[in-house]
């Protein structure tokens, strides 16, 4: 089973409003981060919150983390056409392995 | 900056042939992974490498092999493809274990008939 899990799979919203996605883990970790991917690429790094951090932002985007309730947000405020992707979630527990979620899919209305 | 290269972009497969996923990267980095990509399912890691001359498994090995002769390059070998193996692959790189920022290549489109 998968470690981190997406909410909602899917968001649909007009151009400038804000969107926010979440993201569920079921053990310990010691980093989490956010990727995006564009329709037929690869996976883009966005951000990365370490478990002693509770919110970073990154110019539109802030990501906040709750250990006790195992879960992240990440919101993308005045979204923009060019926000239509995928987001990703990927949780890290010290070792190996970064164990990546399903996935948010954002369409940004024009 | 060529960053992680990966090749074929897309292969058709017949069931039963075998073929290996090219990925090169150019950033000196210790650790190379692959994923697959299925609809709904996000990416799970097929086998991964912590440096030249060590690999492990993933969470879904099966049917896959890869080796690690050099920093640089880091092949996927599908053994005995099977339709249930149609999807997108994805190489990674990152310079260490520890959760740094992983970099991808652009995605091999794989058809396994």
């Amino acid at each position: 089973s998968q470690q981190g899990e997406e909410d909602p799979q899917a968001l649909s919203i007009q151009e400038g409003e804000n969107a926010t996605m979440n993201c569920s883990y079921k053990t310990s970790i010691n980093n989490l981060q956010w990727y995006r991917q564009n329709s037929g690429r690869g996976l883009v790094h966005l951000i990365l919150i370490r478990s002693n951090e509770r919110e970073k932002h990154s110019g539109r985007l802030r990501v906040t983390l709750d250990t006790s309730k195992k879960s992240s947000s990440l919101l993308i405020t005045a979204s923009r056409a060019a926000d239509t992707a995928s987001y990703f979630c990927a949780t890290n527990t010290g070792g190996f392995k970064t164990i990546f979620g399903a996935g948010t899919r954002l369409f940004v209305k024009a | 900056n060529a960053g992680v290269t990966q090749t074929p972009k897309f292969q058709v497969l017949k069931t039963g042939q075998s073929m290996t996923l090219q990925c090169a990267q150019d950033m000196n980095h210790e650790y190379m992974s692959w994923y697959r990509q299925d609809p709904g399912m996000g990416l799970r890691l097929i086998h991964y490498s912590v440096g030249a001359g060590i690999t492990d498994q993933g969470e879904v090995p099966n049917g896959y092999n890869v080796s690690r002769s050099t920093t640089e390059d880091f092949p996927l070998r599908l053994l005995s493809a099977a339709p249930s193996q149609t999807s997108v692959y994805f190489c990674a790189s990152s310079f260490s274990r520890s959760g740094n920022t992983i970099y991808f290549g652009e995605g091999s489109w794989l058809t396994v008939v």
